[in-house]
């Protein structure tokens, strides 16, 4: 049962556009949720967070929206640059610390010049 | 500051044999995550340690085990080698149980049985 769902296993963007990547959970105790980048050969590197008592948290280029009723949130990178090109997965929580982040399959995104 | 480190990079087993694979915690963390990326799937938690102590595993079979040293550090065994166990094994530390995210991975070891 994926408790975490990357539908997309790839997205390419255009230099100086948006980038989109959605993330779909299922389990309704997940009250934390985090986005991690990871390049080849190098370890997944935290990027953003998110709880539940928001819906939207900014960093500079990277926003993370997070929409409870339809247990669904996205990252937006904007403008998006070839240094972003990675793959970004989406992770989740229940902010007890006794339990493990539950991870999806990853979004490779690719941004074009 | 050191972050996560793992060693070896890459380790090549046959079916059947037993693989350990290390993990040192960046300096002053007491918790180590051990994580599988198989191809095509996302990370999935392998084990929890803590203060020297297994806190959670994951929905892994028994040959998947390990432990947590003096100084932290952990330690993975495979045993009983299975092909499918072939995957990239990742390593996290926190300071401790509650200080949530892992702000890097270490680098990987990448388990290839052949």
């Amino acid at each position: 049962d994926q408790q975490v769902k990357q539908n997309s296993p790839s997205l390419s963007v255009q230099e100086g556009r948006i980038s989109i990547l959605n993330c779909d959970y299922t389990n309704s105790m997940f009250d934390y949720f985090l986005w991690y980048k990871k390049y080849p050969a190098e370890g997944p590197t935290f990027l953003i967070s998110i709880s539940s008592i928001k819906d939207k948290n900014e960093d500079g280029r990277f926003t993370v929206f997070l929409n409870k009723s339809a247990k669904h949130l996205s990252l937006h990178i904007v403008p998006s640059q070839p240094g972003d090109s990675a793959v970004y997965f989406c992770a989740a929580s229940v902010y007890s610390g006794n339990t493990p982040l539950v991870f999806g399959k990853g979004t490779r995104l690719s941004v074009i010049a | 500051e050191a972050g996560v480190t793992q060693s070896p990079t890459h380790l090549i087993k046959t079916r059947g044999q037993q693989a350990t694979l290390r993990c040192s915690p960046i300096s002053g963390h007491t918790s180590v995550y051990w994580y599988q990326q198989a191809l095509g799937l996302g990370l999935q938690f392998l084990l929890w340690y803590d203060e020297g102590e297994e806190r959670n595993r994951g929905n892994f079979p028994p040959r998947f085990s390990g432990r947590q040293f003096p100084n932290y550090s952990s330690e993975l065994n495979v045993n009983a080698l299975e092909l499918e166990d072939s995957a990239l094994y990742l390593c996290a530390s926190l300071k401790d149980a509650g200080s949530l995210p892992f702000d890097t991975f270490g680098s990987g070891t990448r388990l290839t049985v052949v």
